[in-house]
């Protein structure tokens, strides 16, 4: 069975542009989470997307945003690039109530900001 | 205020030493999740457990163990007899009912270096 799967692995960009990321969740699984990783911080909720609605966010601008399509693949875009956007960021899906099972993580997709 | 804090922001043992990594959780729900999981230098995180707020049973698997005090808000996870393949960083976790259980709140990880 395929995990979760991220691309691109790495994606350079420059202040001021935006950033697409995409997640492709498990087989099966209705949601998908989104998680900034920058350097030190640990792990921050960005986003989750269930059966393609946005049900919560995190702490983040709202240049931060995203979509979930009707095949439970997501985007994440970031617009207006900033050098403080630049970090891993981790896309992970789960069978729907996540708390009452585990969320399973993808390989995540390094941004840098230059 | 952090939700989850892992004070231990990196640590290093010699193989096959025993090893705790600490976790301190701060929520007002009484009904909550806690999770461990490892990050392996590839990135990808692996889930190690999840605990729920009304089992505070400690709980074996092979080498690790957890350790869940509601008293003190810890869910700390020992390594018995480390190994190299266990260098990774380990994150601590939490969700909460009031968000039904689907934000995570994430600690800032401990990196553990086992050396031979």
């Amino acid at each position: 069975e395929a995990g979760v799967t991220q691309s691109p692995t790495h994606l350079i960009k420059t202040r001021g542009q935006q950033a697409t990321l995409r997640c492709s969740p498990i087989s099966g699984h209705t949601s998908v989470y989104w998680y900034q990783q920058a350097l030190g911080l640990g792990l921050q909720f960005l986003l989750w997307y269930d059966e393609g609605e946005e049900r919560n966010r995190g702490n983040f601008p709202p240049r931060f945003s995203g979509r979930q399509f009707p095949n439970y693949s997501s985007e994440l875009n970031v617009n207006a690039l900033e050098l403080e956007d630049s970090a891993l960021y981790l896309c992970a899906s789960s069978l729907g109530l996540a708390g009452s099972s585990e969320q399973f993580f993808g390989p995540g997709t390094r941004l840098t900001v230059l | 205020a952090q939700k989850v804090t892992q004070a231990q922001t990196e640590i290093s043992v010699v193989e096959k030493e025993d090893v705790t990594l600490d976790c301190v959780y701060e929520t007002r729900d009484t009904t909550y999740y806690l999770f461990w999981y490892k990050q392996p230098p590839s990135g990808e995180l692996v889930f190690l457990i999840r605990r729920n707020s009304f089992d505070e049973q400690n709980e074996i698997s092979g080498r690790y163990s957890w350790n869940f005090q509601k008293s003190t808000s810890s869910f700390n996870f020992t390594i018995t007899a480390s190994q190299v393949v266990d260098s990774a960083v380990y994150f601590c976790a939490l969700s909460e009912a009031r968000d039904n259980f689907n934000k995570f709140y994430f600690g800032s990880g401990t990196k553990l270096n086992v050396k031979p």
